[in-house]
């Protein structure tokens, strides 16, 4: 059965700082989406990462995937205001997507 | 949200009523998606539709039944609410081929009480 691990749950950081959150997952999966949700808001896809050792890059956000260790990192830089948001990974197999919990980001000024 | 729409947006329910809330996506995706969201958790799938005609089960389908109307539409259905069912609905469709990307539509907020 796949699960979907996300760490941490909560990140405070200050503007202008460097962060990672990472997306473990249970079993095989080639594909993981990181998604952005705000408040009272839908889901927003930010990347999709469909092969071992894919990297995409937006703005000051990066997703990375490694199927081997069964991991996704979404890597923040210089962090500002408007990232604060709740991040999501997901996996997915044939026709289902497991999320996990959610890392809720604030960036203070 | 473009392509995936859903009604109502907000709905309060007494223990015991039934609703059906309603999804719909211009897409042309063959798989939806409806999924429950509570505070502080991810997203949960209740049911999906791979293809029009065809319906199964995700992690958390008890007290719900869903329909795929047609291609567009795909609706979820809470025969007695309660109160363990308040919570925000999305409804999703996918691409049918790669990235297999979901859309979410804005979500419903329902509130059992």
């Amino acid at each position: 059965e796949l699960k979907v691990e996300q760490n941490p749950l909560f990140l405070s950081m200050q503007e202008g700082k460097n962060y990672t959150i990472y997306c473990n997952y249970s079993t095989t999966s080639d594909r993981l989406y990181w998604y952005r949700q705000d408040p009272g808001k839908s889901l927003e896809s930010l990347f999709v990462l469909l092969s071992n050792g894919a990297v995409k890059q937006e703005g000051r956000l990066m997703a990375s995937l490694d199927t081997k260790a069964r991991l996704s990192t979404l890597h923040i830089t210089a962090a500002v205001h408007d990232l604060s948001a709740t991040y999501f990974c997901a996996a997915s197999g044939t026709y289902k997507y497991i999320f996990g919990t959610g890392t809720r980001l604030k960036v203070l000024a | 949200n473009a392509g995936v729409t859903q009604t109502p947006k907000f709905q309060v329910l007494k223990t015991g009523q039934s609703m059906t809330l309603q999804c719909a996506q211009d897409m042309n995706h063959n798989s939806m998606y409806w999924y429950r969201q509570d505070p502080g958790m991810g997203l949960r799938l209740i049911y999906y539709s791979a293809s029009e005609g065809t319906t199964d089960k995700g992690e958390v389908p008890n007290g719900y039944n869903v329909s795929r109307l047609n291609k567009r539409e795909f609706s979820l259905r809470l025969e007695s609410a309660a109160p363990s069912q308040t919570s925000v609905y999305f409804c999703a469709g996918m691409l049918d081929s790669r990235p297999y990307e979901q859309y979410f539509g804005p979500g419903t907020r329902l509130t059992v009480t």
